[in-house]
């Protein structure tokens, strides 16, 4: 099963609105990552966040991490029709093996 | 630099056969993975290396082997093709702080259709 959950699968909103996107995980992490994938390319990365952090920002993108609840947010803040994509969570499993959630749908409406 | 690379872009398979998934960094990246992406889903990682010499298995290793002779090249082969195995395959490498791999570069990936 996937260790990482993102929440919801879609979204749709129009420029200018905040997207937050969640993400959900079963086991301790050394770090969470999220990353982005334009249709039909290979994934970019965002950012990364430590498991001693608790928010971290990268322009117009936040990310927070709760620990204690295995979870973590993904806060674009005034969204442009360019931010349209799906969007990732990454988390270490089992030793070094990476894996990724299902991503969320992030569709924003000129 | 380059990044990753990856060859073929695409490629078209008789079930059966056999073929292997070139990929290359030049970032001198310890940590390299393969992908692979069904149509709306996530990845799913199928091998990994955390350095030349030492690979291992992912959430979905069986049909697909991998070895890692060099830092710069981490080959997946494709034993005998089945159509289930018809993806988008992505390869991905990053720098790693003891066993924990930080952010991932990826290849442009190989669509590959397997009839």
């Amino acid at each position: 099963s996937q260790q990482g959950e993102e929440d919801p699968q879609a979204l749709s909103i129009q420029e200018g609105e905040n997207a937050t996107m969640n993400c959900s995980y079963k086991t301790s992490i050394n770090n969470l990552q999220w990353y982005r994938q334009n249709s039909g390319r290979g994934l970019v990365h965002l950012i990364l966040i430590r498991s001693n952090e608790r928010e971290k920002h990268s322009g117009r993108l936040r990310v927070t991490l709760d620990t204690s609840k295995k979870s973590s947010s993904l806060l674009i803040t005034a969204s442009r029709a360019a931010d349209t994509a799906s969007y990732f969570c990454a988390t270490l499993t089992s030793g070094s093996r990476l894996t990724f959630g299902e991503g969320t749908q992030l569709t924003v409406n000129p | 630099n380059a990044g990753v690379t990856q060859t073929p872009k695409f490629q078209v398979l008789k079930t059966g056969q056999s073929m292997t998934l070139q990929c290359a960094q030049d970032m001198n990246h310890e940590y390299m993975s393969w992908y692979r992406q069904d149509p709306g889903m996530g990845l799913r990682l199928i091998h990994y290396s955390v350095g030349a010499g030492i690979t291992d298995q992912g959430e979905v290793p069986n049909g697909y082997n991998v070895s890692r002779s060099t830092t710069e090249d981490f080959p997946l082969r494709l034993l005998s093709a089945a159509p289930s195995q018809t993806s988008v395959y992505f390869c991905a490498s990053s720098y790693s702080i003891g066993p924990y791999p930080y952010e991932q570069y990826f290849g442009p990936g190989t669509r590959l259709t397997v009839t």
